[in-house]
């Protein structure tokens, strides 16, 4: 069964202070990995994607790395804002006959205290 | 603007008391999804379209019925709700060569007592 888990559940850092957001995965065949923020109460909103060959990707603040072997991804925040309290959700795709079918992970709740 | 619609934003019903919630989107995406989110459960996904009159069933599809007759509207019908279909509902869509790259709106919360 595809499956995707995070840690920690919850984290809780002071304002410009550095976290990572880890994100392990079973699914198969992989097509690629995304990494979502989802404020309270609104619809979560895309902040990267990973395919197979990609190690790292940055946006702005967050960076991305992904190992296809391991079946991991971390998502690194440099100088976190108050702004970055959210839940960020990991989200993998498969091919094949479940093209459409993606698997979320449970989400991490960060906390960012002034 | 492009985006994707959801109504009602909130709702509250009684068991069995049929309610479609409906979505639309304004980009032309063949692909559409609707999930559910549950604390400690993170998203499920209840049915996906992958483009008008395909359907098919993610991981929790039991209670909830979808049609797809317009590339642009994709509603969400249950037609006896109960209480544990109490959740926050969001509709997505996206190109369907890109089903990851979502654009999700803005979530309907329901309460079935």
């Amino acid at each position: 069964k595809n499956q995707v888990e995070q840690s920690p559940q919850s984290l809780i850092i002071l304002e410009g202070k550095n976290c990572t957001l880890q994100c392990n995965y079973t699914v198969s065949p992989f097509s690629n990995l995304r990494w979502y923020k989802q404020d309270t109460g609104r619809g979560p909103v895309s902040l990267t994607i990973m395919t197979f060959s990609e190690n790292t990707k940055s946006n702005g603040r967050y960076t991305a790395t992904l190992d296809a072997d391991t079946k991991q991804s971390s998502l690194h925040i440099t100088a976190s804002q108050l702004s970055d309290s959210a839940s960020y959700i990991c989200v993998v795709s498969a091919y094949g006959t479940s093209y459409g079918k993606l698997t979320f992970g449970q989400g991490t709740i960060l906390t960012v205290h002034p | 603007e492009a985006q994707v619609t959801q109504n009602p934003r909130y709702l509250i019903t009684v068991t069995g008391k049929k309610l479609t919630v409906t979505c639309s989107q304004n980009m032309n995406h063949e692909y559409m999804s609707w999930y559910r989110q549950d604390p400690g459960l993170g998203l499920r996904q209840i049915y996906y379209s992958m483009n008008v009159e395909v359907t098919d069933k993610g991981d929790v599809p039991e209670g909830y019925k979808v049609s797809r007759k317009e590339k642009r509207n994709f509603p969400l019908i249950l037609e006896s709700p109960s209480p544990n279909q109490t959740s926050l509902y969001f509709c997505a869509s996206s190109f369907a060569d890109r089903p990851y790259e979502q654009y999700f709106g803005p979530g309907t919360r329901l309460t079935v007592t």
